[in-house]
């Protein structure tokens, strides 16, 4: 089973700074399985990035993903107020396909 | 538009059976190619996907949980549902149902790829185990 952790914990920014979020995997992940998803309090996660970069339908282009193997990133160019947000990125490169989540980054007010 | 709405008892007895569904709204459990999976999460903590149904009927169940938990569907109905047998208070979270959309890309002869998206949420459900 592939394990995904993520660093940092918590990222303390303002509003306007740029955010850096990187997942690692416990194994190679195949580019096409590896996703993004932003929760808020008290609402569902929304997918962000699909496949390490490509943005989920409506999803700003602040929002960018990059990466390969074991590493990735999901960066906020310019975070927005409304970007405070727990993170959490998502693999699924098993065949069958089985999900797993990291354990979630949250992007704090400073 | 597809739109997914849980539903289910929001209090278990430990040892008993929770059992959650899933209503599928401008979409069909049988068309296309989706998954239909079922997350869990605990308050405060992150995300536990559980487990799928696929469009033809196939399942998979997260290794840390697959002796207890089955997802079936009620094509009639366009709901699939969620059965965890023998909870404790570790099984308290809210439940989530979510549609995964699989998209297969051909790079070649015998050479391709898929993406999954997990796209479409229902708003979850809070289910609590407690005597």
């Amino acid at each position: 089973e592939i394990v995904l952790t993520q660093s940092p914990g918590t990222l303390s920014l303002s509003p306007g700074e740029r955010a850096t979020l990187s997942c690692r995997a416990s194994q190679s992940v195949g580019s096409s399985y590896l996703s993004w998803f932003q929760q808020k309090p008290g609402q569902a996660p929304r997918l962000l990035i699909y496949g390490t970069s490509n943005r989920a339908t409506g999803i700003p282009d602040r929002f960018s993903g990059s990466g390969s193997g074991t590493d990735f990133t999901l960066t906020i160019s310019r975070l927005e107020p409304e970007d405070f947000a727990v993170y959490y990125c998502q693999q699924s490169a098993s065949s069958p396909p089985a999900f797993t989540f990291g354990p979630g980054t949250k992007v704090d007010l400073k | 538009q597809v739109q997914l709405q849980e539903s289910g008892p929001g209090l278990v007895k430990p040892s008993e059976t929770l059992s959650l569904t899933c209503t599928v709204s401008g979409g069909s459990v049988t068309r296309g190619s989706y998954f239909w999976n079922w997350i869990r999460q605990p308050a405060g903590k992150g995300l536990e996907w559980v487990g799928y149904i696929s469009y033809r009927g196939d399942t998979n169940y997260s290794p840390s949980l697959k002796s207890r938990v089955s997802i079936s569907a009620a094509t009639s109905k366009n709901q699939f549902s969620l059965n965890l047998s023998s909870v404790t208070a570790a099984d308290t979270a809210v439940y989530y149902c979510a549609r995964v959309g699989r998209t297969t890309v051909t790079a070649g002869p015998d050479n391709y790829y898929h993406f999954y998206n997990m796209d479409v949420w229902g708003k979850g459900t809070t289910v609590t185990v407690s005597s």
